[in-house]
């Protein structure tokens, strides 16, 4: 089925520095979305995005990220500067719709933090 | 807000046996329920998904009925087989056109042959 690709899979970075997660959602869908994973623990909302703007993000969405998608280009996570609870596995996903749309996750970027 | 709570794992089975996760929400809206599958290395991939209270969802002999009196949305399945090994979410879409998926904290299955 269509997929979601995550670029990097893995990124090391030192703490203070810049990083950006990149995402290429499913080709026709409209709604991405990034959700963050701490090793082992629960999957949970940062942030959605629809028609260029942010649609709602949650309070783990700190002033440090920021979300953006340039015509045609990729859906990206950029986090500046990184902290280290930043360290996290971070999943892209987008949908066709919002509400009862079939979500399809990317395989995550593992990023750490040091 | 939402909220989602399931089983606490890791659930150890033997091939062959039943299997039962139990999901609970908390919505004021009019959810979407679903089941995700999450292998290592992976993404949640959607197992399936119910949008209407008192239908039942399947798929690779997994269900679960959304049960709107009780808030609950269990996960069955009759007889387990190694490659069912996983972490399973239970997750709630709330509503609106730009809802978000909320999950569970997930359980996760070892199956044992």
């Amino acid at each position: 089925g269509p997929k979601v690709l995550q670029i990097p899979s893995h990124q090391i970075i030192d703490m203070g520095q810049m990083v950006t997660l990149n995402c290429d959602p499913v080709s026709n869908h409209l709604y991405f979305y990034w959700y963050k994973q701490i090793l082992g623990q629960q999957m949970e909302f940062l942030v959605n995005f629809y028609n260029g703007k942010v649609m709602e993000k949650s309070k783990l969405f700190k002033d440090q990220f920021s979300v953006e998608r340039p015509d045609g280009s990729y859906f990206t996570l950029k986090i500046q500067p990184t902290a280290l609870e930043d360290s996290a596995v971070y999943f892209c996903a987008s949908s066709l719709q919002g509400r009862d749309s079939d979500y399809t996750f990317g395989s995550g970027t593992r990023l750490l933090v040091i | 807000g939402d909220s989602v709570t399931q089983t606490e794992g890791p659930v150890t089975l033997s091939e062959g046996t039943s299997l039962t996760v139990n999901c609970s929400y908390e919505t004021k809206q009019y959810p979407t329920l679903f089941w995700y599958v999450q292998y290592p290395g992976e993404g949640p991939q959607l197992l399936f998904k119910v949008p209407k209270a008192n239908e039942k969802g399947s798929n690779r002999g997994f269900e679960a009925t959304y049960n709107k009196e009780a808030t609950s949305f269990h996960l069955q399945k009759a007889s387990v087989q190694e490659s069912d090994s996983a972490v399973y979410y239970c997750a709630l879409s709330g509503g609106g056109s730009n809802a978000k998926l909320t999950f569970g904290k997930g359980t996760k299955l070892s199956v044992k042959s």
